[in-house]
C-alpha cells in the first residue's frame, strides 16, 4: 500500500529556533500534500495544502510566514516552523494524495515541543 | 460552519460486541467522499473505510462497515466483534470534489474504549 514517511517523529527545541519537518511519499507521486495540526484531545485541523511546484494554500488564521511550506518535488513536502514558540507545540501530521480520486495517506506525525 | 459532526466524544463497548460510531455531514456537493480513520495513542492515522457519494451499496472492510444514509447525510461506522486493540480515537472525514484541492475535513472524533 501507499506509504508516507514523516520525519522527525519527535522534536524538542528551544523557543526561537526554526524546525523543519519532512513529508515523503515513498512509493507514489503525490501531486498534493496536506499539513494538519492536532492539539491534545482535539481533531486534525488543516493548516495548508501544497501542490507540487506551486505556492501552498493556507487556511484562514494560519500564518504563512510562520509556517513555511515547500513542495519542490512530487515526493517531498516540508513544513518549517519559523521562530517557534511554546504555543506552537503540537502534533503535526502530513498526508499525501495522488492525482484523481484516491484516499489521502498519512504520515505518522511529528510531536513538536518548544521549551 | 461545521461540516462533519461526531456527537459522541466517548463510547464504551464490551469485547466481542458490535458498536456504532455516529457521523453526520453537511455539503451541497453531489460528489463527495466519506472516510473513517482510526488514531491509536501512538498518533498515526490508519485508514479504515471509504464511501463515495454515488456508491449505492454500503462499504464494508472486514469487521468495519459504513452505514451510509445519503438522505439523512449520515455515515456511521459499525465495528463488529470488537477487540481490545480497537480502543482508539476514530475520526470521520469528508472530501468534497468541488473543493479546489479536494482537501479532507475531519470531525471532532470519538474515543472508543473496548472493555474486556
Amino acid at each position: 500500500g501507499a506509504v508516507v514517511s514523516q520525519h522527525p517523529s519527535w522534536v524538542i527545541c528551544k523557543s526561537g529556533t526554526s524546525v523543519k519537518i519532512e513529508c515523503r511519499s515513498l512509493d507514489f507521486q503525490a501531486t498534493t500534500m496536506f499539513w494538519y495540526r492536532q492539539f491534545p484531545k482535539q481533531s486534525l485541523m488543516l493548516m495548508a495544502t501544497s501542490n507540487e511546484g506551486s505556492k501552498a494554500t493556507y487556511e484562514q488564521g494560519v500564518e504563512k510566514d510562520k509556517f513555511l511550506i515547500n513542495h519542490a518535488s512530487l515526493t517531498l513536502s516540508t513544513l518549517t516552523v519559523t521562530s517557534a514558540h511554546p504555543e506552537d507545540s503540537s502534533f503535526y501530521i502530513c498526508s499525501a494524495r495522488r492525482q484523481g480520486p484516491s484516499p489521502q495517506h498519512f504520515g505518522d506525525g511529528t510531536r513538536l515541543s518548544i521549551l | 460552519a461545521q461540516k462533519i459532526t461526531q456527537t459522541q466524544p466517548g463510547m464504551f463497548v464490551q469485547e466481542k460486541e458490535a458498536v456504532t460510531l455516529d457521523c453526520t455531514y453537511d455539503t451541497s456537493d453531489q460528489s463527495y467522499g466519506l472516510f473513517w480513520y482510526k488514531q491509536p495513542s501512538s498518533g498515526e492515522m490508519i485508514f479504515l473505510i471509504y464511501q463515495g457519494s454515488y456508491d449505492e451499496q454500503n462499504a464494508t472492510e472486514g469487521r468495519y462497515s459504513l452505514n451510509f444514509q445519503k438522505a439523512r447525510k449520515s455515515a456511521n461506522l459499525v465495528i463488529s466483534a470488537s477487540q481490545l486493540g480497537d480502543s482508539a480515537m476514530y475520526f470521520c472525514a469528508m472530501r468534497e470534489v468541488s473543493h479546489n484541492n479536494n482537501d479532507m475535513r475531519f470531525g471532532a472524533g470519538t474515543r472508543l474504549t473496548v472493555k474486556p
